[in-house]
């Protein structure tokens, strides 16, 4: 049982806009920064998203972060079938006092 | 551009300690906060414990009592030790490092397969 919930999966057509939702509390998501990870099939995460809503250098514009209260989300527009992987949300988590992570979602792009 | 490799014994035995490496390259120790995290087959992921130069280390509480993290600057190393293993250890080994705290991982080691069975 993972201290952030996320979707087990999502789905859409090449070409469409994905939303996967992360949901906390306010001792993780609502009091500190988001980030959000990439993982291809086989490979280490990627760092996809910082502080809730900023692309590190190379991530195309089509990601995009936001983060409302105690939820974030993370946009995927323009679906290609190279975005079929795991995404992950992560956060620090004071009361817990150690970085949490969402179960993953694993995207579809049928 | 860090970059990281992770590296150590691949099978051990419950009950024994998991010992892994990871040696960075294209920062200074100095720079970065040094993660472990690991992801157990099929499964999510889950922060072990940070290391920063000069600071504190932090390490899940959930493992604390079994966790070593420290560094090795002459060699550019971090290191893991994981004691008392059993075969819920088993899972990907990962080096993580970024330029801030929290969950905040820039970079990324390829990752090291454990699997803890007699």
């Amino acid at each position: 049982q993972s201290v952030l919930t996320q979707p087990p999966s999502v789905s859409a057509a090449p070409g469409q806009t994905v939303t996967i939702s992360c949901s906390g509390t306010n001792s993780n998501i609502g009091s500190n920064y988001v980030s959000w990870y990439q993982q291809l099939p086989g490979t280490a995460p990627k760092f996809l998203i910082y502080d809730n809503n900023k692309r590190p250098s190379g991530i195309p514009d089509r990601f995009s972060g936001s983060k409302s209260g105690t939820s974030a989300t993370l946009d995927i527009t323009g679906l290609q079938t190279g975005d079929e992987a795991d995404y992950y949300c992560g956060t620090w988590d004071r009361s817990l006092s150690a970085v949490v992570f969402g179960g993953g979602t694993r995207l579809s792009v049928l | 551009q860090v970059q990281l490799q992770e590296s150590g014994p691949r099978l051990v035995k419950p009950s024994e300690t998991v010992s892994l490496t990871c040696t960075f390259s294209g920062g200074s120790i100095n720079d970065y906060y040094w993660n472990w995290i690991r992801q157990p087959p099929g499964k999510g992921l889950e922060w072990i414990g940070c290391f920063f130069y000069g600071g504190s280390i932090d390490y899940n509480p959930s493992l604390k009592s079994r966790v070593t993290i420290s560094e090795d600057t002459s060699k550019n190393q971090l290191s893991l030790k994981l004691s008392s293993v059993t075969a819920a250890d088993t899972a990907v080994y990962f080096c993580a490092s970024g330029e801030y705290g929290g969950a905040h991982f820039q970079y990324w080691g390829q990752g090291a397969l454990v699997t803890v069975s007699s």
